[in-house]
């Protein structure tokens, strides 16, 4: 069965460095989103993107934050300048025409 | 922020006995969706609900989108050890949004 992928699995930062966090979705979805989640927290919407730019987006996803297609299959977060408060679990989903958003195994993102 | 309230926060079952959850909110949302998450990992699909009243079956699960469209239940029947993990609730508010609000969760554990 197709999945989301992400890589790295672990990433660790000091702060101020920039992260780019990767994610392929499954291959025929069109809706791509990533979350975070806050170790012992739920899960929030940080954007949600759809031919070729943002569709929504929450008040965390704040300019430091930004989102790329670079080609036909990945889909990149990226962290201009990470702060400590930026340590969570980072996961990437993504849909086809239905509701139902399937997520990636996640990047665990530590900001030293 | 919108707020999905779930109960219980936690259980502690043995295994065979049968589980009842749910999730309720103060806004009407038009689709729920409940995942499961292990440790370390992402969140799992288990059953989508797009209609008032639906009730919907995946194995030993059940779900039923609650009339009100403010509430959703998730029951699991005969439970064993490997439905160990936090489930989640999850919600969209209407068809012109895909950002997923998040319940706060229900921690299960099943004892042999």
């Amino acid at each position: 069965e197709p999945e989301v992928t992400q890589t790295p699995s672990h990433q660790v930062t000091q702060m101020g460095q920039e992260v780019i966090l990767r994610c392929v979705p499954i291959s025929n979805h069109l809706y791509f989103y990533w979350y975070r989640q806050i170790l012992g927290q739920k899960v929030e919407f940080l954007v949600s993107f759809y031919n070729n730019e943002i569709s929504e987006k929450s008040e965390i996803f704040d300019d430091q934050f930004s989102v790329e297609r670079p080609d036909g299959s990945n889909f990149t977060l990226k962290i201009r300048s990470t702060k400590l408060e930026d340590s969570a679990m980072y996961f990437c989903a993504s849909r086809y025409t239905s509701d139902t958003q399937y997520f990636g195994p996640g990047t665990r993102l530590t900001v030293l | 922020g919108q707020q999905l309230n779930q109960s219980p926060q936690s259980m502690f079952i043995q295994e065979g006995e049968d589980v009842s959850m749910n999730c309720t909110s103060s806004s009407i949302f038009n689709t729920w969706l409940w995942y499961k998450q292990d440790p370390g990992e992402g969140p799992v699909l288990l059953i989508a609900l797009y209609k008032a009243g639906e009730l919907t079956s995946n194995g030993r699960l059940t779900a039923q989108f609650g009339i009100t469209r403010k509430d959703s239940f998730l029951n699991i029947s005969a439970s064993i050890p490997s439905d160990v993990g936090i489930y989640f609730c999850a919600g969209l508010k209407s068809y012109n949004t895909d950002k997923l609000i998040f319940g706060t969760g229900t921690r299960l554990q099943v004892f042999p």
